[in-house]
């Protein structure tokens, strides 16, 4: 089946410290999707990204949809210790009935 | 809004054993899927639905079937569990293709 490539697969920071993450794929999708997902809990949406070249802010967060439609980046700012977890991509294929395929995860350990 | 809601929260099944996951939105959301997700990994479509009535494999369906009789609700059915099933069940909803938003899932234990 189809993959993305999200790295790094684990990152060990220093609070107030920068954070960036990405995820590749040899695939085009027409949409990316970056959730925060904490331990026992559910994904939860943090940005969608609908057009190449679009930059897009949450907060601390922000998130690019590539050029070329077949990667992303999340980078997240003078991290807290509230940021710790699992963050994930996820892309959709044009044509697909919506379905997300995604990264295997980068977790992020914050040390206060 | 509860949004996506999930029972049960836990369960140990016994291998042979059958269950139904519950699962039911309040957003009026055409579009539900369940994914499972196993340690150290993404999570992988098993089925979705565009609509009710309506459902269709995703990646990883066998040993798994749906149904979607109403808009509100797709539960998922287990007939023969297997130790292969382990993992933690979520289930998603979403108005039209893109943002999808999750429940908080379904923690399987099959032994």
């Amino acid at each position: 089946g189809q993959q993305l490539n999200q790295s790094p697969q684990s990152m060990f920071i220093q609070e107030g410290e920068d954070v960036s993450m990405n995820c590749t794929s040899s695939s085009i999708f027409n949409t990316w999707l970056w959730y925060k997902q904490e331990p026992g809990e559910g994904p939860v949406l943090l940005i969608a990204l609908y057009k190449a070249g679009e930059l897009t802010s949450n907060g601390r967060l922000t998130a690019q949809f590539g050029i070329t439609r077949k990667d992303s980046f999340l980078n997240i700012s003078a991290s807290i210790p509230s940021d710790v977890g699992i963050y994930f991509c996820a892309g959709q294929l044009g044509g697909s009935q919506g379905n997300l395929i995604f990264g295997k995860g980068t977790k992020l350990s914050v040390k206060p | 809004n509860a949004g996506v809601t999930q029972t049960p929260k836990f369960r140990i099944l016994k291998i042979g054993q059958s269950m139904t996951l519950q699962c039911t939105q309040d957003m009026n959301h055409n579009y539900m899927y369940w994914y499972r997700q196993d340690p150290g990994m993404g999570l992988k479509l098993i089925y979705y639905s565009v609509g009710a009535g309506i459902t269709d494999k995703g990646e990883v369906p066998n040993g798994y079937n749906v149904s979607r009789s109403t808009t509100e609700d797709f539960p998922l059915r287990l007939e023969l569990a297997a130790p292969s099933q382990t993992s933690v069940y979520f289930c998603a909803s979403s108005y039209t293709l893109g943002e999808q938003y999750f429940g908080p899932g379904t923690r399987l234990t099959v032994t």
